[in-house]
């Protein structure tokens, strides 16, 4: 089974600040890695596929960068509707899916 | 409007079993493999299980694996997800999901429902 592991577990950043969440496969998955965000009391919402590509809707301050083993999610400008929990997904090895533990993004 | 809405959850004593539903609008539902997700108080997200657009294949975490069982009907627009010889740890919200395969192709949970709730307890 493919593992992932992200970090920080959690963070703590003001508006305005550049942060970055790091997503790690025990394997490589190429470029079959997805971020979704959860706010508290909400369905997960997907914001990158395919490593880098950016949903339909999601503000350009979200980038996503990566392929193997290696990735990572970056907000560019945190704005205070970013404060949520984000997770990484692999789907490499589809229909079978792993999430990473989730990295809780805190106001600071 | 495309929507998943699940329903089904409720408190049951462990040993005990639960059918969830998820009923699917907006979009052709058999065109669409389907994912259930769950999230533990607190925790994470867990993949549950998957199944294909048709119905004939179907997919299960290690953890629930002969004890959940996915199906669907596509005449009515339904996802289900039966629950046997529930645990504690089977404790969740659970969200069913449209699996969309995108650019590149790549698979992803597009639209997600609202969750639904499943205590597991005495």
């Amino acid at each position: 089974d493919i593992q992932m592991t992200q970090s920080p577990s959690s963070l703590s950043a003001s508006v305005g600040d550049r942060v970055t969440i790091t997503c790690r496969a025990s394997q490589s998955v190429n470029s079959y890695l997805n971020w979704y965000q959860q706010k508290p009391g909400e369905a997960p919402k997907l914001l990158i596929y395919a490593a880098s590509t950016l949903q339909t809707g999601v503000p350009l301050r979200f980038s996503g960068y990566g392929s193997g083993t290696d990735f990572t999610l970056t907000i560019s400008s945190l704005q205070p509707e970013d404060f949520a929990a984000y997770y990484c997904q692999q789907t490499f090895s589809a229909p079978l899916y792993t999430f990473g533990q989730g990295t809780k993004l805190q106001i600071k | 409007e495309v929507q998943l809405v699940e329903s089904g959850g409720g408190l049951v004593q462990p040993g005990g079993s639960l059918r969830l539903s998820c009923a699917a609008s907006g979009f052709t539902f058999s065109n669409f493999a389907m994912t259930w997700v769950r999230q533990a108080p607190g925790k994470g997200l867990e993949w549950v299980s998957s199944i294909s657009g048709g119905g004939g294949s179907t997919y299960y975490a290690d953890s629930v694996k002969g004890r959940f069982t996915i199906s669907r009907d596509n005449s009515k627009y339904t996802l289900f997800l039966q629950l046997n010889s529930l645990r504690a740890e089977d404790t969740a919200v659970y969200y069913c999901a449209r699996v969309l395969v995108a650019a590149h192709g790549s698979d992803v949970f597009d639209i997600w429902g609202q969750g639904t709730m499943v205590t597991v307890s005495s």
